[in-house]
């Protein structure tokens, strides 16, 4: 692995199924996040984590969880689709130290 | 709250320069960053500025005036490669603004 990895690559979802989209980074970096990219909105920061086993929300959480049992693994759970969640998420890493996030190439998701 | 503003979209020619500018509005300050995205791809890190004052990394310099909240991207020597969006991000726990579409006409 070199960098961050998602899976899958796109999917499309009946409303109401429960998914999760993985991520993972080999560059031990403390700080990853979730972000979904909508056309015309821009990058919007779903969930973060600065460390391993903690987590925060950042502007658009509702309908989305994650956890960070360890440094590498950001996994992003929809617990009920519904088709406003139908966007492009992108996980990325930092490694706090400096300003640069690390994106991962993303998840296309389609829910019905 | 925090939130950034940028133009929609920039047109150019090959072998010009463009500036992609890009205001914000925030409590705190945590330093700006641009970022490149082509269609389908995935946005990808550019330039970052803490302090005032500009930033040049090959074609690509960045400019940030704190006093201002004010920032800018520039580009030289404009590439048809260099057609993409472009956003500038801010803080720690990143607030990207809308993006700027660049088309670069041959």
């Amino acid at each position: 692995i070199a960098g961050i990895t998602q899976a899958p690559t796109s999917q499309i979802l009946a409303a109401g199924r429960r998914m999760t989209l993985r991520c993972t980074q080999d560059m031990r970096h403390n700080a990853m996040y979730w972000y979904r990219q909508d056309l015309g909105l821009g990058l919007r920061l779903i969930h973060y984590s600065n460390t391993a086993g903690t987590t925060g929300k950042g502007e658009v959480p509702d309908g989305y969880s994650v956890s960070r049992a360890n440094t590498d693994d950001f996994p992003l759970t929809l617990a009920s689709a519904v088709p406003s969640q139908t966007s492009v998420y992108f996980c990325a890493s930092s490694d706090g130290a400096s300003d640069t996030q690390y994106f991962g190439p993303g998840t296309r998701l389609t829910v019905l | 709250g925090q939130s950034l503003e940028q133009p929609s979209e920039v047109t150019a020619v090959e072998g010009a320069i463009v500036q992609i500018n890009c205001t914000y509005q925030t409590s705190g300050f945590y330093g700006l960053s641009w970022y490149q995205q082509h269609d389908g791809g995935a946005p990808t890190f550019l330039s970052y500025n803490a302090l005032d004052g500009l930033e040049e990394t090959g074609r690509f310099s960045s400019f940030l005036s704190r006093s201002d909240s004010y920032g800018y991207l520039l580009l030289q020597e404009l590439q048809m490669k260099d057609s993409a969006s472009y956003f500038c991000a801010y803080g720690q726990n990143f607030v990207f603004g809308p993006g700027t579409r660049l088309s670069v006409l041959p």
